[in-house]
């Protein structure tokens, strides 16, 4: 079945600094990928839309400027958390519908993100 | 704005039994409803996935069933195990847009040996 990567599966940084998480859909293309971020004992919450050569879309509240993506190739998108702060610390996942497949989305591991 | 509710928050069953889960959408016009399994501190794993113009899935012991006009999806789980044990997420797509959900709270499932 379609797999989803994502790297790192868990990273501590400290405040301030800037942290990278890739999202690779390993056996097929994704023009279209979504982040997700989910605290402790709730739901994921859509942070935004990456499209392949084009700018991501971010949804209401989700500041573009501090969580940049980019969805350099058909099977690759970054989120970059700049200037992160122990509240961004959280659960980060990424999906990539399989258009073959009635737009069934394929999650990827997630990453666990802890900002001290 | 698509909200999405699941009822129980949480269940705890003795191993054999047979449950549902329930999932509530509030706008019908659907792209499709999707059921998940979280683990602890783990990703998503895909259960099964109903299209608008489907009425249910079956994979295994799972049973996923959808009516659109109601606004409601159910999950059977047949003859509960252990290993069943896990959160379980419905999510809907709304509109054309595949892939863009939004997600229940969950439920919690315990299956006791």
């Amino acid at each position: 079945g379609a797999v989803v990567s994502q790297h790192p599966s868990w990273v501590i940084c400290k405040s301030g600094t800037s942290v990278k998480i890739e999202c690779r859909s390993l056996d097929f293309q994704a023009t279209t990928m979504f982040w997700y971020r989910q605290f402790p004992k709730q739901s994921l919450m859509l942070m935004a839309t990456s499209n392949e050569g084009s700018k991501a879309t971010y949804e209401q509240g989700v500041e573009k400027d501090k969580f940049l993506i980019n969805h350099a190739s058909l099977t690759l998108s970054t989120l970059t958390v700049t200037s992160a702060h122990p509240e961004d610390s959280s659960f980060y996942i990424c999906s990539a519908p399989l258009r073959g497949r009635g737009g069934e989305q394929y999650f990827g591991p997630g990453t666990r993100l802890t900002v001290t | 704005k698509q909200e999405v509710t699941q009822i129980p928050a949480a269940l705890s069953v003795p191993e054999g039994e047979n449950l549902v889960l329930n999932c509530s959408f509030t706008d019908s016009a659907i792209y499709n409803l999707q059921w998940f399994r979280q683990d602890p501190g783990k990703g998503l794993t895909s259960l099964l996935l109903i299209q608008s113009s489907q009425r249910e899935q079956t994979s295994g012991r799972l049973n996923a069933s959808l009516d659109k006009s109601s606004g409601r999806s159910t999950l059977y789980i047949a003859a509960s195990q252990p290993g069943d044990s896990a959160t379980y997420l419905c999510a809907v797509s709304t509109g054309t847009n595949a892939g863009k959900s939004t997600f229940g709270d969950g439920t919690t499932l315990t299956v006791k040996p």
